[in-house]
């Protein structure tokens, strides 16, 4: 079965400081790979999706994502964040389920941003 | 924009009663799913439309936990009873064919 770990629960962040994100997953084949970000109380927003090809992903926001398939990584980064980037950062694996993707999330990462 | 409406936003219920969640997904989008997002966690699937037919409700607690999307458009999600451990974001998602998901703004369940 697929997973995905989250190695950093909580990460604080200088505004304006770059930010990278953990990802790590297992999947036996090629996975179809996802960042999702949550602000308080809300539903969840793609920034971000790697089915195939190049593997430097680029999203929504300034935010861009690596695939690196040695390692089974799949990381979040962004060069400068600013305090509105501050919220709830999920990574997920997707495999085709019925024709559409089944996806199963990391527990999370909580970005904080200091003056 | 076409979005995911969700009622209620919020809902606090004691244990042992009922209580039911709605979506509306986006127009056209023939998959819908339910998620429960328990907090500190990601969110977890608990049943998947395509149109009327559920086509996985494998992590759906089934002895209190029931889904339905009579006409293929709007969802609806009931527990019953409500217990304890039921207190989470309960999340609701479409998609058309493909990979995205589109996400709603969920249901935050509070059980006394």
């Amino acid at each position: 079965a697929q997973s995905v770990t989250q190695p950093d629960i909580h990460i604080t962040v200088s505004e304006g400081a770059s930010l990278e994100l953990r990802c790590n997953y297992s999947y036996g084949a090629t996975p179809y790979l996802f960042w999702y970000v949550q602000s308080p109380g809300q539903g969840l927003q793609l920034l971000l999706k790697y089915f195939s090809g190049d593997t430097l992903v680029q999203g929504i926001k300034g935010f861009e994502a690596e695939f690196k398939r040695s390692q089974s990584s799949f990381n979040l980064r962004k060069p400068s964040v600013h305090w509105s980037d501050a919220a709830e950062y999920f990574c997920a694996v997707g495999i085709s389920n019925f024709g559409n993707e089944k996806l199963t999330f990391g527990t999370g990462t909580r970005l904080t941003i200091i003056p | 924009e076409a979005e995911v409406a969700q009622s209620p936003r919020y809902k606090i219920t004691e244990k042992s009663q009922a209580v039911a969640f709605w979506c509306d997904p986006i127009s056209g989008h023939a998959t819908l799913y339910w998620y429960r997002q328990i907090l500190g966690q990601g969110p977890e699937l608990l049943v998947q439309f395509q149109d009327e037919s559920v086509v996985d409700d494998s992590q759906l607690p089934k002895d209190r936990f029931s889904a339905e999307r009579l006409k293929g458009v709007d969802s609806t999600l009931k527990i019953q009873p409500a217990e304890l451990g039921d207190s989470a974001m309960y999340l609701c998602a479409s998609s058309f064919k493909g990979h995205e998901q589109f996400f709603g703004p969920g249901t935050r369940l509070t059980v006394l």
